[in-house]
């Protein structure tokens, strides 16, 4: 079975500090891992994917087998970051019928 | 492009009635998947479709359905509604990438409100 979990719910920091948003996961087979973010009053969009290895509005986020964590990091949080981020699991094997699975999602909060 | 529309975009129903969602995909996109968002929660798969052919099921009931059409758009029914149903419901369309799918991409969402 597949898992994904967000251990927080609420994250605040403030303008020009380093964030970090935490995401592990369960899964048996071959991972791929995603951060989806959802921005207020708009739809959920993907934010950066495991495998393209990018760094996107500059947020970056490593996949450790070992730990099987995959967090998200910024070295300097900006207000426009303020959004709610879903990290989700889908199986990378031929088998995969593109089934996403989800965490629960952090808020984060960027303050001033 | 739109993007990936649905409709309608709030809905109201009683316990025991039917619903029918509406989603149309990216132009091009043959892929077509559903989430159910409750809230407070992550979204959780119900359904995927490509070609017009079910290709992948989550947990939830045989009150679910869905079906894909000879253009790519797809409905989502849900029939003998319960209050637990009531969630933003999300659909997302990609392409096909080898052995597997590339990005989804998420429409608005339906919210349904079931009393």
């Amino acid at each position: 079975a597949q898992r994904v979990t967000q251990p927080e719910k609420l994250l605040s920091v403030f303008k020009g500090a380093p964030v970090e948003l935490k995401c592990n996961y369960s899964y048996s087979g071959s991972p791929e891992l995603f951060w989806y973010v959802q921005y207020s009053r708009q739809r959920l969009q993907l934010l950066l994917r495991h495998i393209s290895r990018e760094s996107i509005k500059g947020f970056t986020a490593d996949l450790n087998k070992g730990e099987t964590s995959f967090h998200l990091k910024k070295p300097f949080a900006q207000e426009e970051d303020s959004a709610m981020y879903y990290c989700a699991l889908r199986d990378a094997g031929g088998t995969s019928y593109g089934k996403l699975t989800f965490g629960q999602g952090t808020i984060l909060t960027v303050h001033p | 492009d739109a993007g990936v529309t649905q409709s309608p975009t709030h809905l109201i129903k009683t316990r025991g009635q039917q619903v029918t969602l509406r989603c149309s995909p990216i132009s091009g996109h043959k892929s077509v998947s559903w989430y159910q968002q409750v809230l407070g929660q992550g979204p959780q798969f119900i359904f995927q479709y490509y070609e017009k052919e079910e290709r992948g099921r989550g947990n939830f009931p045989d009150r679910f359905s869905a079906r894909q059409f000879p253009n790519y758009s797809s409905e989502l029914n849900v029939n003998a509604l319960l209050l637990g149903d009531s969630a933003l419901y999300l659909c997302a369309s990609s392409t096909r990438r080898g052995g597997g799918y590339n990005e989804q991409f998420f429409g608005p969402g339906t919210r349904l409100t079931v009393l």
